[in-house]
């Protein structure tokens, strides 16, 4: 059975804070990791990551995987309470022929207080 | 304008009444899937679609029920047999790896 698994399940941060969220992960067929962030309805993309060690950046977003690992991080530097949301990982694997199907981690909630 | 779809964005039954959530997208993707979330969880896969007249059971397929048979729409059907069917449902379509997600419908079964 496929596993995602992230860290924190929630956190609190002040303005300004940097923060790190963790995602590791245990599947079968192996194709992409993606960054979701959950405000109050629909996810919205952030990022997709498929080869190790190459970090993707959007701003004051970034992100880096280890496929070695099995590996996520996502960090915000400088937060601000527009951040403050759900954030969902999720990993993207064959399913059978040319299915394609992504497990998701239960997320984490991420507070920035002003 | 090009986007996914869902309806009604809030749903209300009784227990026992079948429920069919509307999903659909003009976005010319091949794929098309339906998560379900609960509080403080992350999405949960029932169906999904690769292409027309197709379509595999995900993780918690028991009790829901799908059609595919235009590319634009993906119902999902609620059935009396599900039995703890309120929550939060969210449709996507895909025409690669990135999923694009609708804006939801809340079911709340009284």
């Amino acid at each position: 059975e496929d596993k995602v698994v992230q860290s924190p399940l929630s956190l609190v941060v002040h303005e300004g804070d940097t923060v790190t969220l963790n995602c590791s992960y245990e599947v079968t067929n192996f194709r992409s990791l993606l960054w979701y962030k959950q405000e109050k309805k629909a996810p919205t993309f952030l990022f997709m990551l498929t080869s190790s060690g190459i970090e993707k950046k959007s701003g004051r977003l970034s992100s880096i995987l280890d496929k070695k690992e099995l590996f996520s991080i996502l960090n915000i530097t400088a937060t601000q309470t527009g951040d403050s949301a759900v954030y969902l990982c999720a990993v993207g694997v064959n399913s059978g022929g040319s299915n394609y199907k992504l497990t998701f981690g239960k997320g984490t909630l991420l507070t920035v207080n002003p | 304008d090009g986007g996914i779809t869902q309806s009604p964005k809030y749903l209300f039954r009784k227990e026992g009444q079948n429920v069919t959530l509307s999903c659909e997208q003009n976005l010319n993707h091949d794929a098309m899937y339906w998560y379900r979330q609960d509080p403080g969880q992350g999405l949960r896969l029932i169906y999904y679609s690769q292409i027309v007249n197709d379509f595999q059971k995900g993780d918690i397929a028991e009790g829901y029920s799908v059609s595919r048979e235009k590319k634009e729409s993906f119902p999902l059907t609620v059935t009396s047999a599900q039995k703890n069917p309120t929550a939060f449902y969210l449709c996507a379509s895909s025409i690669g790896t990135e999923q694009f997600f609708g804006p939801g419908t809340r079911l709340t079964v009284l």
